[in-house]
């Protein structure tokens, strides 16, 4: 199993503001996972982190919005940039386990005024 | 593709009550298949498991089946408790996915005293 801790649990922000999530994890894994989840709907993949290389995003994420740092086998964070509030949601970090189990963090609950 | 298709929500259920709720899913290839919940205010968690065909996965009362012929992992549980309000996510991986899984849209369940 891993134990993922993952901050800031929340946030309120202003318009046009950026904010850095962070996601560490209690071993060393390959491939970090980002999620948004919004309101009362299910998950949609944001990208995929791989460390030593650029982070690979899904259909409708673009990096200037979303860029993600991962320097280490065990650290990661995600940027929502210039935000608006659509962009209020709930940000998920994962990573992949034996078994193909995913992992979760506990989230980051984000609110763009 | 991959897809996984979950019973519509919310479900409201009073105390000791039957549960079930329904999975199917499409796969390009030989799933796992996984049940997840999400407690409120938490990320999502392992709730059970299954890996090849007629598995029966199960924990904390909860029973799934995987299902090749009607390609289903229906969620069951005999008496549901307050305490199993939460979110459920079904979910499938492919080996071939580096990890990650293909989640439902989840089921939003509320039991009442």
């Amino acid at each position: 199993s891993a134990v993922i801790s993952q901050k800031p649990s929340r946030d309120i922000c202003q318009r046009g503001t950026s904010l850095t999530i962070q996601c560490q994890v209690d071993s060393q894994v390959t491939m970090m996972f980002w999620y948004r989840q919004q309101p009362g709907q299910s998950l949609t993949l944001i990208a995929t982190a791989n460390q030593g290389s650029e982070a690979t995003y899904e259909s409708g994420f673009v990096i200037d919005k979303f860029p993600i740092s991962r320097p280490n086998l065990t650290f990661s964070t995600l940027t929502v940039s210039n935000m608006s509030p659509e962009d209020s949601s709930i940000y998920l970090c994962s990573v992949g386990g034996a078994k193909n189990i995913q992992y979760f963090g506990a989230g980051t609950r984000l609110s763009v005024l | 593709g991959n897809s996984v298709t979950q019973m519509e929500g919310p479900v409201t259920l009073s105390e000791e009550a039957f549960l079930t709720i329904n999975c199917t899913y499409t796969a390009t290839g030989y799933p796992s298949l996984f049940w997840y919940v999400q407690y409120p205010g938490e990320g999502l968690q392992l709730l059970l498991k299954a890996t090849k065909a007629d598995d029966k996965g199960s924990n904390k009362g909860f029973e799934a089946t995987y299902r090749k012929e009607t390609t289903s992992f229906h969620l069951e549980k005999g008496s549901v408790q307050v305490s199993d309000s939460a979110v459920y996510f079904c979910a499938l991986s492919l080996n071939t996915n580096a990890g990650k899984s293909t989640f439902g849209d989840g089921t939003t369940l509320t039991v009442k005293p």
